[in-house]
């Protein structure tokens, strides 16, 4: 499978824990995203990368919230101290550095703050 | 701030129907829509796109037509079938794949 790959799907953590997700994009792919889709919403976006680059980040993503992509490939999400409003899905897509190039998603991870 | 939205929630339509699903966004400026296909547990799948300089593009059995006096896109999905049963969003291109995504219409093809 080529797609872009999100790792875990599910996840379920107490409030105040730390929890972090991983994407691995089209091998091919030097953009990078992450969204948060609450339910019945659409997707939000939070913050993308080029290559390792970090070039842009949504006022969603507070503090507790860091993107890292070390090597210009894989990325992780973390969110410290979780909270219930953190609850949500949140999804990875990966493109080419073209303004008109298509945005593959992942599956997403969904995470359930209890 | 701009925002990408949609009149109905759910549209329900029988298999063979043609289907019409409408968009509405707030930036004139505005100037590349995608739409996207939303399956349960899994991300956007992308549609059809259309610029600005555009008012009607066709792919397989989909058409969008955007009309930017009103500042209104649609999506037609021709002949439905069972399989486009899905959630639909349109969504504005900002720029480098920054989208920004309205809230989705719950697309129902009964038998």
């Amino acid at each position: 499978d080529t797609g872009v790959s999100q790792n875990p799907r599910h996840k379920i953590t107490k409030r105040g824990q730390n929890v972090t997700f991983r994407c691995d994009p089209i091998s091919e792919h030097n953009r990078l995203y992450w969204y948060r889709q609450t339910l019945g919403q659409g997707p939000e976006f939070l913050t993308y990368f080029q290559n390792e680059a970090q070039l842009e980040k949504s006022r969603l993503l507070s503090d507790r919230f860091s993107a890292e992509r070390p090597k210009g490939s894989f990325s992780t999400l973390e969110i410290q101290r979780t909270e219930q409003g953190d609850s949500a899905m949140y999804l990875c897509a990966s493109s080419l550095a073209r303004q008109d190039a298509e945005a593959f998603f992942g599956q997403g991870t969904r995470l359930t703050v209890v | 701030g701009e925002s990408v939205g949609l009149h109905l929630p759910t549209l329900s339509v029988q298999e063979g129907d043609n289907s019409i699903i409408n968009c509405a966004y707030s930036n004139s400026a505005s100037d590349y829509f995608i739409w996207y296909k939303q399956e349960s547990g899994k991300g956007p799948q992308f549609i059809i796109d259309i610029r600005s300089n555009m008012d009607k593009r066709q792919g397989q059995r989909v058409t969008v037509l955007l009309n930017k006096t009103v500042k209104h896109l649609s999506l037609q999905i021709a002949a439905t079938q069972p399989g486009d049963s899905a959630v639909y969003f349109c969504a504005e291109n900002t720029g480098f794949q920054k989208l920004v995504f309205g809230t989705g219409t719950r697309l129902l093809v009964s038998p």
